[in-house]
């Protein structure tokens, strides 16, 4: 299986800040990766795919980038509704898998 | 609008099976992949497997000898029955719909504990 590795687990920032969340694949996914926000008490929702194509509907302060074995997702401009835990997933090979996690609160 | 609605028990008993559906509105399940995905106490996220628009399956190996996933197209719903749990199967199960990458429609998720 491919290991996904996200950093920070969890973050801590104030409104208007830029943030920046990890992951590591433990092997080459060629830019097959996804990002999703979940909301305490909603469910997922998806944000990037394809390491750096915007979701239709999600703020362009959201971006992401990457390849290989290392992906980042931005936040630009900190707002209180990103208040989210943050989460990767990789579709380069089965079975799929996701990272641990990104709390990300506001100071 | 697309629309995914989970339901089943959410207390289930040890060895015995644990049976959800997912109720889809605003598309069919003849097109896309449709999967389950949970999400255990502590965050970790584990993709279960999915059932593609022809009905072919694909599983989490780590699953393959508990799960099983299927579809009625009649009434726009598929189906999760995973046999023999324990309580390493209390999670919020979610279905949602694929392209057979990432998942662009979730449900709101039904939280299931396994216990006596």
């Amino acid at each position: 299986d491919i290991r996904m590795t996200q950093s920070p687990a969890s973050l801590s920032a104030s409104l208007g800040e830029t943030v920046n969340i990890e992951c590591l694949a433990s092997e080459d996914i060629y830019s097959d990766l996804a990002w999703y926000q979940q909301k305490p008490g909603k469910s997922p929702q998806l944000l990037i795919y394809n390491a750096n194509s915007l979701q239709n509907g999600v703020p362009s302060r959201f971006s992401g980038s990457g390849s290989g074995t290392q992906y980042s997702l931005k936040i630009n401009s900190l707002q209180s509704e990103d208040v989210a835990t943050y989460f990767c997933q990789q579709y380069n090979n089965y079975p799929l898998t996701f990272g641990s996690g990104t709390k990300l609160e506001i100071k | 609008e697309v629309q995914l609605q989970e339901s089943g028990p959410g207390l289930v008993k040890p060895s015995q099976s644990l049976s959800l559906t997912c109720s889809v509105t605003g598309y069919s399940i003849t097109s896309n992949y449709w999967g389950w995905i949970r999400k255990f106490p502590g965050n970790k996220m584990e993709w279960m497997g999915y059932i593609s628009y022809s009905g072919s399956t694909s599983y989490n190996p780590s699953l393959k000898s508990r799960i099983s996933i299927t579809r009625d197209t009649s009434k726009n719903q598929f189906f999760l029955q995973l046999n023999s749990v324990t309580t390493e199967d209390t999670a919020t199960y979610y279905c949602a719909r694929s392209s057979s990458t990432d998942f662009d429609y979730w449900g709101q998720g039904v939280m299931v504990t396994v216990s006596s």
